[in-house]
């Protein structure tokens, strides 16, 4: 089946250690996005790559890095930088040729920070 | 203030009740999504919209685009529709990222 996987599901991580997600598609997307959400607030993107081997900032990039070495892979590293790590992190996918924008989404892992 | 806005926040409707969420946005826009999250943080794309109405099953989604306004309805609530439901809205200009609303939980309780 066609889809996205994010792993694992729940993270733990002691405070000053880098992490990284992972997020996998399989339905030849062009787009991927990271996204990131606290209680009370929306979805905050944090970086999107339209194509191989380029990506952009989002609004709240600060304390974290991508790569998009593969079409079906970007890899989110939160480090140490990042001063509020503890959250949900999501991540999509999309045809970059949609005008609609429609975004598939993975199931999310959640990070916690001790 | 967010460019996205949803009402209510929180809403518990009792099972068979017609539901309404809305959604207000602040910006030119080329599309409108709602989307569903389940309990565990998976999220699904229930409609997108530039204009008019959809329909699919027991919901509706609307969209005017003058007074940048859209609703989510759910008629014959059930409690297996309880999550938190989601606006989005794809910005004029704003390339291909979306901005979100903070959301609406639903709880349907028998």
């Amino acid at each position: 089946d066609g889809g996205i996987t994010q792993s694992p599901k729940y993270l733990f991580r002691k405070e000053g250690q880098n992490v990284t997600l992972s997020c996998e598609q399989n339905l030849n997307h062009d787009a991927m996005y990271w996204y990131r959400q606290d209680p009370g607030q929306g979805l905050r993107l944090i970086y999107y790559s339209q194509i191989v081997n380029d990506f952009q900032k989002g609004d709240i990039a600060e304390g974290y890095s991508v790569s998009r070495e593969k079409k079906e892979s970007f890899p989110l590293t939160v480090t140490s930088a990042q001063k509020n790590p503890t959250a949900f992190y999501l991540c999509a996918s999309s045809n970059r040729q949609s005008s609609y924008n429609e975004q598939f989404f993975g199931p999310g892992t959640r990070l916690t920070v001790l | 203030k967010n460019e996205v806005e949803q009402s209510p926040q929180n809403l518990t409707a009792q099972e068979g009740e017609f539901i309404t969420i809305n959604c207000s946005y602040s910006v030119g826009i080329s599309a409108l999504h709602w989307l569903q999250q389940h309990p565990g943080g998976g999220i699904v794309s229930l409609f997108m919209l530039s204009s008019g109405k959809k329909k699919h099953g027991r919901l509706i989604a609307t969209i005017n685009i003058q007074e940048k306004h859209s609703s989510l309805h759910i008629t014959a609530s059930h409690p297996r529709d309880s999550a938190v439901y989601i606006c989005a809205v794809k910005v004029t200009g704003g390339g291909n990222k979306l901005t979100f609303g903070t959301g609406t939980q639903l709880k349907v309780e028998l």
